[in-house]
């Protein structure tokens, strides 16, 4: 069975050029979760979707970050116009569901964002 | 809110040793589930070993093992005959029961281990 997949994982841009990262969870998983990791620390979520509804994007910078999950599936993250501090790890994680109460969060490996 | 403390930044240890990484937590929650999530340089996070609050035996998965102290809200994670592909960073996390919120994660603690 394929894990959670995110492209691209590697980005460089320029300060104020926009960027997008995709997220494909795990076949039959609900929940999907955008986390943002700064380097050295631990990661911190950004949004919370049950199928395509966000249920919690509260720490989402709204002014220039934006999500979608469209279809209930797979998702995008993007940020428009990206700023020096934007560089971090964007991870997306899965599960199955609300009902899931093992915990357990499955990450996909990280879409590293560096802007010059 | 809750909050996760992990206040090891760097750890190393040799081979075949026994090492202990430690975590506090702070919650008035009732109802919660702890995690330890190893990521290896790769960068994807993978579940270590998981307790839930309301069990008092403490969790083993292999050489990994837990010592949870409910009251002192400390939860410390035991890796015993430590291997090289141990090293990784490690974060401890938190969840309120029934898991719709996500994982509160700590700062990580890097395991190294030495040859």
């Amino acid at each position: 069975e394929a894990g959670v997949v995110q492209s691209p994982r590697y980005k460089i841009i320029e300060k104020k050029q926009p960027v997008a990262f995709w997220c494909n969870p795990i076949s039959g998983h609900n929940t999907l979760y955008w986390y943002l990791q700064n380097l050295g620390q631990g990661p911190e979520l950004l949004i919370r979707y049950e199928n395509e509804e966000a249920v919690d994007d509260s720490q989402l910078p709204k002014d220039r970050f934006s999500a979608e999950r469209l279809k209930g599936v797979d998702s995008t993250l993007k940020i428009q116009p990206a700023e020096l501090g934007d560089s971090a790890v964007y991870l997306c994680a899965s599960s199955p569901g609300v009902a899931w109460n093992t915990g357990e969060l499955f990450f996909g490996e990280g879409s590293r964002l560096t802007v010059l | 809110a809750q909050t996760v403390t992990q206040s090891q930044p760097e750890m190393s240890v040799q081979e075949a040793e026994t090492v202990t990484l430690s975590c506090t937590y702070d919650t008035s929650e009732s109802n919660y589930y702890l995690f330890w999530y190893k990521q290896p340089p790769s960068r994807q996070m993978i579940l270590v070993i998981r307790q839930e609050a309301y069990k008092q035996q403490n969790a083993t998965e292999n050489r990994f093992s837990v010592n949870f102290q409910k009251a002192a809200k400390s939860f410390s994670l035991k890796i015993s005959d430590s291997q090289l592909g141990d090293t990784a960073m490690y974060f401890c996390a938190f969840m309120r029961g029934g898991g719709a919120d996500g994982l509160t994660f700590g700062k990580g603690t890097h395991l190294i281990i030495q040859p």
